[in-house]
């Protein structure tokens, strides 16, 4: 058990629709990250928040959003869904701002656009 | 773009045999280098952070060196097990404005057949 919480952990929708995924960090953690995970890719990095603060993008779509709250707990908010977006979302947390620490990865959430 | 690759893709061994595999990454900007194990239905399980040039790093039977003038990382495992059969991904930080941004490889599927 990594310590960090991801809900839901299955989520199905339709194309157009708004979904939220929630990540949890681990206890004492300040960072939280957002990865993709798509058929036939890697995992792909989508954002990084630091103390409420956004503090690294990668390639996430407009239609992505994410924040972090003062109880560091952080979501992820897709919206006008396409079947592309089916994927497996990961968070993962680490204690500070750089990437000299490891991070801890989330179960997941696996949505799935019908 | 940032370029991470893992050699092989996927490996298949005999219980009690050694392995090893590769990730190279670009030279110029170094700042960190993680390896990670993931297991099938299970999510990322942090093995290493590396830094330093030529550092190495040691876990039970799985260690990994990591030469940041040429760009590559080895990791090694004495004597497979069945249970270390899992993806084994190597990610990149470029530090500066990265932050805690991976960049991850496509990963090594080992297999160890009893």
């Amino acid at each position: 058990d990594s310590g960090v919480t991801q809900t839901p952990k299955h989520l199905i929708t339709a194309t157009g629709q708004r979904v939220t995924l929630r990540c949890s960090p681990r206890s004492g953690d300040l960072s939280v990250y957002w990865y993709q995970q798509s058929l036939d890719q890697g995992l792909q990095f989508l954002i990084h928040y630091y103390n409420g603060e956004e503090r690294a993008k990668g390639n996430i779509l407009e239609r992505f959003s994410a924040q972090q709250f003062p109880d560091l707990h952080s979501e992820l908010n897709l919206s006008s869904l396409e079947l592309g977006d089916s994927a497996l979302y990961f968070c993962a947390s680490s204690a500070d701002a750089y990437s000299n620490q490891p991070q801890h990865f989330g179960d997941g959430t696996r949505l799935s656009i019908l | 773009i940032l370029n991470v690759e893992q050699s092989p893709q996927s490996l298949h061994v005999q219980e009690g045999d050694s392995t090893n595999f590769t990730c190279s990454f670009p030279s110029s900007n170094f700042y960190a280098l993680h390896w990670y194990r993931w297991e099938t239905a299970k999510s990322p399980e942090a093995l290493f952070v590396m830094t330093l040039n030529g550092d190495e790093k040691k876990k039970g039977q799985i260690s990994a060196t990591l030469n940041t003038k040429e760009g590559y990382s080895y990791l090694y495992i004495k004597g497979s097990q069945p249970e270390d059969s899992a993806t084994y991904l190597c990610a990149f930080n470029a530090g500066g404005t990265s932050y805690g941004k991976l960049t991850f490889g496509q990963g090594t599927i080992l297999t160890v057949h009893p």
